[in-house]
């Protein structure tokens, strides 16, 4: 199985701070990587798709890349709303597996 | 309105069964791959289950395999999760997903159901 690393685990922020979220795969997976944001009430909200691609409705400031074992969450300006845990997830090998996720929390 | 609600959680004691549901609507569902992922307590995602479109094929992790069975039934835009022989380490929120017509993330989730496997 392709193990999922994501750094760090715990990220204090400030409002309008852009922070990063990185998540690196055992093995290569050719940009099949997803991020997912998850509430405290255990919502999850489907975020980018195939490294870069923003799912429908979400807001511009987030943005992913990467490429090979290597990529990012980005988000430009933090708003209140985003505070949240976060996963990354790769579909490039069976199983499907996902990082163990970063909580971005107000600093 | 794509949504997905789950059903059918609960306490159950080691060594029994439960069957999860979830009730799809807002899209045509046959013609998605539909998944189950799970989280423990304060823990991360755990993909548990994948089916075809048309109920054909399915996918398990080696913790689950032999144990959980996924189903759906297009007629009734609803897919199953079929849980046998449980152990305490599949106590978890189980969540119905649907993947990407093109692609393979999980574009919706439904908002999850509790599973407690205790004694």
């Amino acid at each position: 199985d392709i193990q999922m690393t994501q750094s760090p685990s715990s990220l204090p922020a400030s409002l309008g701070e852009r922070v990063t979220i990185s998540c690196r795969a055992s093995q290569g997976i050719s940009n099949n990587l997803n991020w997912y944001q998850q509430k405290p009430d255990g919502t999850i909200k489907p975020l980018i798709y195939y490294t870069s691609n923003l799912q429908s409705g979400v807001p511009s400031r987030f943005s992913g890349s990467g490429s090979g074992t290597d990529y990012s969450l980005t988000i430009s300006s933090l708003e209140p709303e985003d505070f949240a845990m976060y996963y990354c997830q790769q579909d490039a090998s069976f199983p499907p597996t996902f990082g163990g996720g970063t909580k971005l929390e107000l600093k | 309105e794509v949504q997905l609600v789950e059903s059918g959680g609960g306490l159950v004691q080691p060594g029994r069964s439960l069957k999860l549901s979830c009730a799809a609507s807002g899209f045509t569902f046959s013609n998605y791959y539909m998944a189950w992922v799970r989280q423990a307590p304060k823990k991360g995602l755990e993909w548990v289950a994948t089916i075809s479109t048309s109920g054909s094929r399915t996918y398990y992790p080696d913790s689950v395999k032999g144990r959980f069975t996924i189903s759906r039934d297009n007629a009734k835009s609803s897919l199953y999760l079929q849980m046998n022989s449980l152990k305490s380490e599949d106590t978890a929120t189980y969540y119905c997903a649907r993947r990407g017509m093109y692609t393979t993330d999980y574009g919706y989730w439904g908002q999850g159901v509790m599973v407690t496997v205790s004694s």
